[in-house]
């Protein structure tokens, strides 16, 4: 069965560098969850997509945006890095508010 | 505040026995209760979710988990353990509609021994 994308899979960056992560949903799920993950951590809510609406935000910074677009695929933007935003971000989809379902992570590291 | 515990950091069993990852939630209202295992460098892997009705849900990989809305807990249990279940387990709460958001614990490794 189709897994949710994500890419890249792994990404270095330096401070206040930018970074673009994508994730493309399984296919007709129409929600998108961001998380971050930082090293022995639980995953944390950043920001959630439906129908390319935002549905529900948590502790994302102001340096970081994200999108859904048309063909539900998103893009979470991540302006100014700073050291402590490296980390595993993942991304989760779901047709609706049925199970989400997790993608393999983006590993950042900023230098 | 919604929050989930896993009180215990790590549980460690020998292959063959059974296992029990702990869980209990702190929530309001009628919560969605999820567990989800994470190997090594890999993503979160959904195991077995309670919505409503029966209290006993079955999951993937034999795994079985048990709400208690008495004691407000959400047990993680398997009748025997295989060591290529070691891995790191995370329960997580969500409301469900807008709020889908999940909320997880802070996960605990199960480490089986051969």
């Amino acid at each position: 069965a189709a897994g949710v994308i994500q890419s890249p899979r792994h990404l270095i960056k330096e401070k206040r560098e930018t970074a673009t992560l994508k994730c493309y949903p399984i296919p007709r799920h129409d929600t998108v969850y961001w998380y971050q993950q930082g090293p022995g951590q639980d995953p944390q809510f950043l920001i959630s997509f439906y129908e390319k609406m935002q549905s529900d935000k948590g502790s994302i910074p102001d340096r970081f945006s994200a999108q859904q677009f048309s063909d539900y695929h998103s893009e979470l933007n991540m302006s100014s890095l700073e050291l402590g935003d490296s980390a595993l971000y993942f991304c989760a989809s779901s047709f609706y508010t049925d199970t989400q379902y997790f993608g393999p992570g983006t590993r950042l590291t900023v230098l | 505040a919604q929050s989930v515990a896993q009180p215990e950091d790590q549980v460690n069993v020998a292959e063959g026995n059974p296992l029990t990852v702990k869980c209990t939630y702190s929530v309001s209202g009628n919560p969605y209760l999820f567990w989800y295992v994470q190997y090594p460098n890999r993503g979160l892997q959904f195991l077995l979710k309670y919505i409503t009705g029966d209290n006993l849900v079955k999951g993937s990989y034999g795994f079985e988990a048990e709400f208690n809305k008495s004691q407000t807990s959400f047990h993680l249990k398997k009748p025997s353990a295989l060591v290529s279940d070691s891995a790191l387990y995370f329960c997580a709460v969500s409301y469900g509609g807008a709020t889908n958001k999940l909320i997880f614990g802070t996960g605990t490794l199960l480490a089986v021994q051969p």
